[in-house]
């Protein structure tokens, strides 16, 4: 079963207000990413969590959290949504290593008002 | 910076055509190039991947030409069917690179009846 799954499909959030997404996998892979993707623009890599391990990007560092309580699931927490940050939202696993097939789940799509 | 760009932004082809997306990059590190197909509503999935190692990579239909001196490769889906309408993103990592995977901004492909 080659699921990822995030939670909620559509969420919409208040400016200043914070936001917690959810994700979760049962492949028991050892790497999950965040993406976010805004039209027209590449997918960017937020962050990534091999096994307990989070790795943040650099220019996104102060704007996104995240936590792994166990194998299966991850989420991405903004402590204060902006205008900005209103985007599809896509959790990624993998085995390890980047040459690998990343496993993506549907996305959730954030609105900021 | 744009490490991984991807032309024609759209394309559109009759049924039983050629389509040819291109994808170019700049790190020399890369050295595995997935091609990823996304459908509305889902995520991304992976549909073929190359390493560096090899010039062309075939499946079915889908072919990956690679150029490494130039940097370059292409993604040919010949006999186009209206099922192969998505967007489709050109992505790279590098072995060296940890777990990070770059994605370009995707083609959307319209294969018309």
């Amino acid at each position: 079963d080659t699921t990822v799954k995030q939670n909620p499909r559509y969420k919409l959030a208040r400016v200043g207000k914070p936001v917690n997404l959810i994700c979760s996998q049962t492949m028991n892979h050892d790497t999950m990413y965040w993406y976010q993707k805004k039209p027209n623009q590449a997918p960017k890599l937020l962050l990534f969590y091999y096994d307990k391990i989070l790795n943040r990007e650099a220019d996104t560092f102060e704007k996104f959290q995240s936590s792994r309580p166990n194998n299966s699931f991850c989420s991405l927490y903004i402590g204060s949504a902006g205008l900005e940050y209103s985007a599809m939202y896509l959790c990624a696993s993998s085995t390890l290593g980047g040459a690998e097939t990343l496993y993506f789940g549907s996305g959730t799509r954030l609105t900021v008002l | 910076q744009q490490q991984v760009r991807q032309s024609p932004q759209s394309l559109t082809v009759w049924e039983g055509e050629t389509a040819i997306l291109n994808c170019s990059y700049e790190d020399s590190t890369f050295n595995y190039f997935p091609w990823y197909q996304q459908f509305p509503g889902e995520g991304p999935a992976l549909l073929i991947s190359i390493r560096s190692v090899s010039d062309k990579k075939e499946d079915g239909r889908f072919t990956i030409f690679f150029n490494k001196r130039e940097k370059k490769l292409s993604l040919h889906i010949t006999d186009s069917q209206p099922g192969d309408s998505a967007t489709y993103f050109c992505a790279a990592s590098a072995e060296t690179g940890g777990y990070k995977v770059v994605f370009g901004s995707g083609t959307r492909l319209l294969v018309s009846p």
